[in-house]
């Protein structure tokens, strides 16, 4: 069993809609950093997370300690969210351990 | 925000020969940092991580005479493919956390897409 499992893998939606992906793990963790990754390659950190919850425009990350699980959220959906996201485990030294993304597709 | 570069973008070489990525941290100084490496529909796998002034630690199997690492500045770390190969075919990624502390956030280099022909 993977130490982060991601759900779902794919993921297809109409512009406006309200979209969640979460992040289930194993392992303890110093945080959780959410990763956003354009189909050119280039990774941009969305958010990093060691407890509660985090706002950033129409994004939000949760997540939950005790019960090893966060979410993304993304309100009012746009094309341009269309994107790789990718959940990853901060452990000892910064080192992270990654998830195997979801791929969003928001159609206009 | 902090910026992480990598040079080159791109590179396509023969097999057999060496290539040497750059990743620097532009804006601020890196103890630490991170080489990744994604195949195609894969997520990242953490290679090493590339201390400065020591030598880099390795992911198990990664082979450290074949991806060779320097680190000599706090700005600076090199990846070094040596003898490509094919298969090393891939996406090279660094990344730099922004201090040397836990829980700092994560800069990402643009990554180098690698061709071994």
């Amino acid at each position: 069993k993977n130490e982060v499992e991601q759900s779902p893998q794919n993921l297809t939606a109409q512009e406006g809609e309200f979209i969640t992906i979460n992040c289930s793990y194993s392992v303890g963790i110093s945080a959780l950093h959410w990763l956003q990754q354009h189909p050119g390659g280039g990774i941009v950190s969305l958010f990093m997370l060691s407890s509660g919850k985090k706002k950033h425009g129409r994004l939000i990350a949760t997540i939950n300690i005790q019960e090893k699980h966060s979410s993304l959220h993304i309100t009012a959906s746009h094309p341009r969210d269309s994107a790789v996201y990718i959940c990853s485990l901060e452990t000892s030294g910064s080192r992270l351990t990654f998830g195997e993304g979801t791929q969003l597709t928001v159609n206009p | 925000g902090a910026v992480v570069s990598q040079h080159p973008s791109w590179v396509i070489c023969k097999s057999g020969t060496s290539v040497k990525i750059e990743c620097r941290s532009l804006d601020f100084q890196a103890t630490t940092m991170f080489w990744y490496r994604q195949f195609p529909k894969q997520s990242l796998m953490l290679m090493a991580t590339s201390n400065e002034g020591s030598k880099a630690t390795y992911e198990q199997g990664v082979e450290k005479d074949k991806f060779l690492i320097n680190h000599a500045s706090l700005t600076l770390s090199t990846l070094t493919v040596t003898s490509a190969h094919p298969e090393d075919s891939s996406f090279y990624i660094c990344s730099a956390p922004s201090s040397g502390s836990l829980s700092y956030e994560q800069y990402f280099g643009p990554g180098t897409r690698l061709t071994v022909t």
